[in-house]
């Protein structure tokens, strides 16, 4: 059984400075990985999303990056701004239309 | 959410009455999907759609059904509401199966059984 990870599950950090937000899956054999942001009370917005042959995908200051073969993900957030504190989510697929979702991290990022 | 709209967004009901979420897409996915969110379990599957009339079971299904009788509804039953069911309610779409496919989420419906 697919089981997701994310590890801190909360996290502060001042502004500008770079961060790591990490995921680990447990079966590798995933056919894609994406990447979330929720805010308080919200719905959940799609960052990125990265195939299987994919190793990593880049979007403004986001980029994730993909091992399968560890078993693991990372979010990485640039000259990180208070606009940035949300609630981070990873969720991978094995093709049966399913994703399967880590618990997040909840980041803040302190002006 | 553009595309996708989640009805209602807040719903307070009492426990034994039957609740009927709505979810309703503009895109014409074929995949549809509810899951709920819950302090400490993160969003966990109920039900989810590969097309009109075609349902299946996710992790959490006991005590919810569901229906899709066209493409762009997917109805999530609460046959009789329990207070484990007070949660947030989350749709989501995708357009195709294989790796290229991801979700879109709607807004959500906050229920709480009282």
């Amino acid at each position: 059984k697919q089981e997701v990870t994310q590890i801190p599950a909360a996290l502060s950090v001042p502004e500008g400075e770079n961060l790591v937000l990490n995921c680990s899956f447990t079966d590798s054999a995933i056919y894609n990985l994406q990447w979330f942001r929720q805010d308080p009370g919200k719905g959940l917005t799609s960052l990125l999303l990265i195939q299987s042959s994919q190793r990593e995908q880049t979007s403004g200051r986001l980029n994730a990056s993909l091992d399968k073969s560890s078993g693991r993900s990372t979010l990485y957030i640039a000259a990180s701004q208070p606009g940035d504190s949300a609630t981070y989510l990873c969720a991978v697929t094995s093709g049966t239309y399913k994703y399967i979702f880590g618990t997040g991290t909840r980041l803040k990022v302190l002006a | 959410d553009a595309g996708i709209t989640q009805s209602p967004r807040h719903k307070v009901t009492e426990t034994g009455t039957p609740v009927t979420l709505r979810c309703h897409q503009t895109e014409n996915h074929r995949y549809m999907y509810w899951y709920r969110q819950d302090p400490g379990h993160g969003l966990r599957l109920i039900h989810y759609s590969y097309g009109v009339k075609d349902t299946d079971k996710g992790e959490v299904s006991d005590g919810y059904s569901v229906s899709r009788s066209k493409t762009e509804d997917f109805l999530l039953t609460l046959e009789s509401a329990t207070s484990s069911q007070t949660s947030v309610y989350f749709c989501a779409i995708s357009e195709s199966q294989g790796n290229n496919y991801g979700y879109t989420f709607g807004s959500g419906t906050r229920l709480t059984v009282v």
